[in-house]
């Protein structure tokens, strides 16, 4: 079956601590996302990559950090300097930068 | 910056009912338009997506556009309360490729 996972569904860690977000696709996309969303909020782009060894930032990517070192994974890194990192962090994929994308099942994170 | 509009409901619409969701945008120059559907505490799922003006009908969705007044909607007829989520556009193409959304409709369809 083709599709996007991300582990771990749920992820618990203490302030302070990096934490890395998976992200895989085999539909041989080109284009993979970070987005958060908050209780109550719409999407928020954190990084995008057009193509392998490329990446941009989004609209909040301070706190953040991502690499693209293959075509099917994109992880994503929740470091210490995000001051506010609980929410629930969605990766997605385009065959290429503007097509309808398609999204993992989510990771919902929380930090104490 | 390309803007996405919504209004965040919520829409509460009674069962068998037809439900009008509402998107418009800023970037006159947008040439793709998504609607996904998201249900509580899930990831959103892409449902229609329209590229040329008028209306794409896909069972009980119907997408309709109109590039000259940066309006698209997303009709659902014979509402079902397995309907209720929050629905999301999205618009790319214009100023960039980028995939922008709007902040979701919340719907609710009552039995």
């Amino acid at each position: 079956d083709g599709g996007i996972t991300q582990s771990p569904k749920y992820l618990f860690r203490k302030e302070g601590q990096n934490v890395t977000l998976s992200c895989e696709q085999n539909l041989n996309h080109d284009a993979m996302y970070w987005y958060r969303q908050d209780p109550g909020q719409g999407l928020r782009l954190i990084y995008y990559s057009q193509i392998v060894n490329d990446f941009q930032k989004g609209d909040i990517a301070e706190g953040y950090s991502v690499s693209r070192e293959k075509k099917e994974s994109f992880p994503l890194t929740v470091t210490s300097a995000q001051k506010n990192p609980t929410a629930f962090y969605l990766c997605a994929s385009s065959i290429f930068e503007g097509y309808e994308q398609y999204f993992g099942p989510g990771t919902r994170l929380t930090v104490t | 910056q390309k803007e996405v509009e919504q209004n965040s409901g919520p829409l509460s619409v009674p069962e068998g009912a037809i439900a009008s969701l509402n998107c418009t945008y800023s970037d006159r120059g947008s040439q793709s338009f998504f609607w996904y559907r998201q249900y509580s505490g899930k990831s959103p799922e892409l449902i229609m997506s329209i590229y040329s003006n008028g209306d794409k009908e896909d069972g009980r969705f119907t997408a309709q556009l109109n590039k000259a007044s940066q309006y698209v909607s997303l009709l659902i007829r014979d509402s079902q309360p397995s309907d209720s989520a929050t629905y999301l556009c999205a618009v790319s193409g214009g100023s960039n490729y980028k995939l922008t959304f709007g902040k979701g409709t919340l719907l609710t369809v009552n039995p």
